[in-house]
């Protein structure tokens, strides 16, 4: 079955480290995104990509970085981690208007 | 002002019991609407999906569309304490695919 996954599940990081989140999705979707999401605030979108070599920054995209070198993958990078980047990513995939697929989550801890 | 406004609750009612749960938004250009759930420690998985206005149901769950009012609803007849979990109304445009979502509202059944 086609699916879309994220890892770590779970990652405590420094600050100042850069750390890069995985996600992998095998419906060969051409649209992938990320989001954050925190108490309060629902699911804020990151960064999004429409397909190989295009991406696009979000609502809250600042000390976030992506690119997509193939239709699979949309690792996200986060330049210098900061403890404001503590939260519970998601990464999702979709087809034109249809149903956007997410993962798992990863939860990132930023000490 | 957010373009996605939902009452982040959080709302508890008895087993059996009928829930409302509703989103207002600001941008007129949205035309898909879906409705996620999400429980606990999990990704988000599409629950409900209409595009532009009007009534869909599927079982117990009947979502609402009001464009011209800019308001969305979701309800839930005979609740059942595997409902209980945190709902989130989502939308887009259709051209960007770019989905923008409310804070969610966090539901508990009681049994």
């Amino acid at each position: 079955d086609a699916e879309i996954t994220q890892s770590p599940r779970h990652k405590i990081t420094e600050t100042g480290r850069q750390v890069t989140l995985a996600c992998h999705q095998t419906w060969n979707h051409n649209n992938m995104f990320w989001y954050r999401q925190d108490l309060g605030h629902g699911l804020r979108l990151i960064h999004y990509s429409y397909g190989v070599q295009d991406t696009n920054k979000g609502e809250v995209s600042d000390g976030y970085s992506v690119s997509r070198s193939n239709t699979e993958d949309l690792p996200l990078t986060l330049e210098s981690a900061a403890s404001s980047q503590t939260s519970v990513y998601f990464c999702a995939s979709s087809e034109s208007s249809d149903e956007a697929f997410f993962g798992q989550g990863t939860r990132l801890t930023v000490v | 002002q957010k373009e996605v406004e939902q009452d982040p609750g959080p709302l508890s009612v008895p087993e059996g019991a009928i829930v409302s749960l509703n989103c207002t938004y600001s941008n007129s250009a949205f035309q898909y609407f879906m409705w996620y759930r999400q429980y606990s420690r999990k990704g988000p998985e599409l629950l409900m999906y209409t595009y532009s206005s009007g009534n869909k149901e599927d079982g117990r769950f009947t979502a609402q569309v009001d464009k011209s009012s800019k308001y969305i609803s979701l309800f839930i007849r005979d609740s059942q304490p595997s409902d209980s979990a945190t709902y989130l109304c989502a939308m887009h445009g259709g051209a960007t695919n770019k989905l923008i979502f409310g804070t969610g509202t966090l539901l508990a059944v009681q049994p």
